[in-house]
């Protein structure tokens, strides 16, 4: 079956810890996405990568890093310096970055700072 | 810099009720306009799509949605609501401004009583 994996589902970091999620796609897309979802705020989007080796900010890049060093995978990091990671975070990717695209999601990994 | 909203953080409806979810967005130019449904804790799934082919999009689930330029909107809608239809919506619109982006609305939960 082609999709998008997220893993872990469930994370749990502690203050000050770097820790990294991971995406992995077989659908052959170009393009990827990280957005991050909040209660009552709808999905904002962290980082973005059009081709292998190449990636974008985007509305909320700081204290998240991200790599593309393959078609299939785009991990992120959440580093220490993100005030408030707690968040549900969701991958996507698409045939290529254009928002006429549809965008396929992943089953997102809920972060949880103790 | 554009901006969709959905009226309506929450809609109760009763199963075999008329289902209507709302969405505005702000550009002049008639952007690409998605809805998204998320079931919970998983990731957004495509109900449809309009690209300018036609104003009524029909989509999956026997959803609907008309593009009305003069009110700015694209509204999400179906016949009769049944259980299964509960989730999270979100409206979504293409930045005029970065053709790689979307922009998401803050979503509306719809929850279908018996």
């Amino acid at each position: 079956d082609g999709g998008i994996t997220q893993s872990p589902k469930y994370l749990f970091r502690k203050e000050g810890q770097n820790v990294t999620l991971s995406c992995e796609q077989n659908l052959n897309h170009d393009a990827m996405y990280w957005y991050r979802q909040d209660p009552g705020q709808g999905l904002r989007l962290i980082y973005y990568s059009q081709i292998v080796n190449d990636f974008q900010k985007g509305d909320i890049a700081e204290g998240y890093s991200v790599s593309r060093e393959k078609k299939e995978s785009f991990p992120l990091t959440v580093t220490s310096a993100q005030k408030n990671p707690t968040a549900f975070y969701l991958c996507a990717s698409s045939i290529s970055v254009n928002s006429y695209n549809e965008q396929f999601f992943g089953p997102g990994t809920r972060l949880t700072v103790l | 810099a554009q901006s969709v909203t959905q009226l309506g953080s929450h809609v109760s409806v009763s199963e075999g009720a008329l289902v209507l979810l709302r969405c505005n967005y702000s550009s002049s130019v008639p952007p690409y306009l998605f809805w998204y449904v998320q079931y919970p804790n998983q990731g957004l799934q495509l109900l449809l799509k309009y690209t300018s082919a036609a104003t009524l999009v029909k989509g999956i689930n026997d959803f609907e949605a008309e593009f009305k330029k003069s009110e700015t909107s694209f509204h999400l809608t179906k016949p009769s609501a049944h259980m299964s239809d509960a989730a999270e919506y979100f409206c979504a619109v293409s930045d005029p401004g970065n053709t790689d982006k979307l922009i998401f609305g803050t979503g509306t939960r719809l929850q279908v009583f018996p």
